[in-house]
């Protein structure tokens, strides 16, 4: 299973967009790129997922470069409900289990 | 919109003693998961259970987890004599299917402490 690297903490004005960046050098040809978040202790929450097309669903897009081995996650227009911490993801298919990465702390600034 | 619902919120238990976290999963769907979150680590994958058995399970699920699914409706996580390092936010998810590209929904997490 892929390792996947992303930065503890990132800070983004509220309205302007923040991209999550991940890193999944090891990733495999058939393991997903998912993102979920976490607000506070809950559980964490779907947001999006991809193989290796980009793509956008109504909460946020996923860019993932040609060779898979980092991906973009974009809130297009970031609200101060967005701070969470973001989890990057990666799940073989076939395989049930996700494994998280650290994390980044996103904090949107009014 | 259908979600996972966990009980309890909070389990405090004395080390060596026995604790069942319940879940019960969103109805139509048939793969079920258990993953934990020591505090201000990772969330991390113990074990997926489907058709009434376990399907995977990482080297943290030991023989002192269990998992059951005694009815229609619920999905249970039996850890049978705590440790302290057991102390943890536990998470129950649930897929339509397996692997990718279906999300897993997450419940809220039962945090437990073991003293």
């Amino acid at each position: 299973d892929a390792k996947t690297t992303q930065p503890p903490s990132m800070d983004c004005a509220e309205g302007r967009a923040a991209n999550l960046p991940c890193n999944h050098s090891t990733i495999s040809g058939n393991e997903y790129v998912y993102w979920y978040r976490q607000i506070h202790s809950q559980g964490p929450q779907y947001i999006i997922h991809g193989l290796k097309n980009n793509e956008t669903n109504e909460m946020a897009s996923l860019i993932i470069t040609e060779d898979r081995k980092s991906s973009t996650l974009i809130l297009p227009h970031a609200t101060l409900r967005d701070t969470a911490v973001y989890y990057c993801a990666t799940n073989n298919f076939g395989n049930e289990k996700l494994t998280f990465g650290t994390g980044t702390r996103l904090t949107i600034i009014p | 919109e259908p979600e996972v619902t966990q009980t309890p919120s909070h389990q405090v238990t004395q080390m060596g003693q026995e604790v069942i976290l319940r879940c019960v999963p969103i109805s139509n769907h048939l793969y079920f998961y258990w993953y934990r979150q020591i505090l201000g680590q990772k969330v991390e994958f113990l074990v997926s259970f489907y058709n009434n058995e376990i399907s995977e399970k990482s080297e943290i699920f030991d023989d002192q987890f269990s998992v059951e699914r005694p009815d229609g409706s619920n999905f249970t996580l039996k850890i049978r004599s705590t440790k302290l390092e057991d102390s943890a936010m536990y998470f129950c998810a649930s897929s339509y299917t397996s692997g990718g590209p279906y999300e897993q929904y997450f419940g809220p997490g039962t945090r437990l402490t073991v003293t």
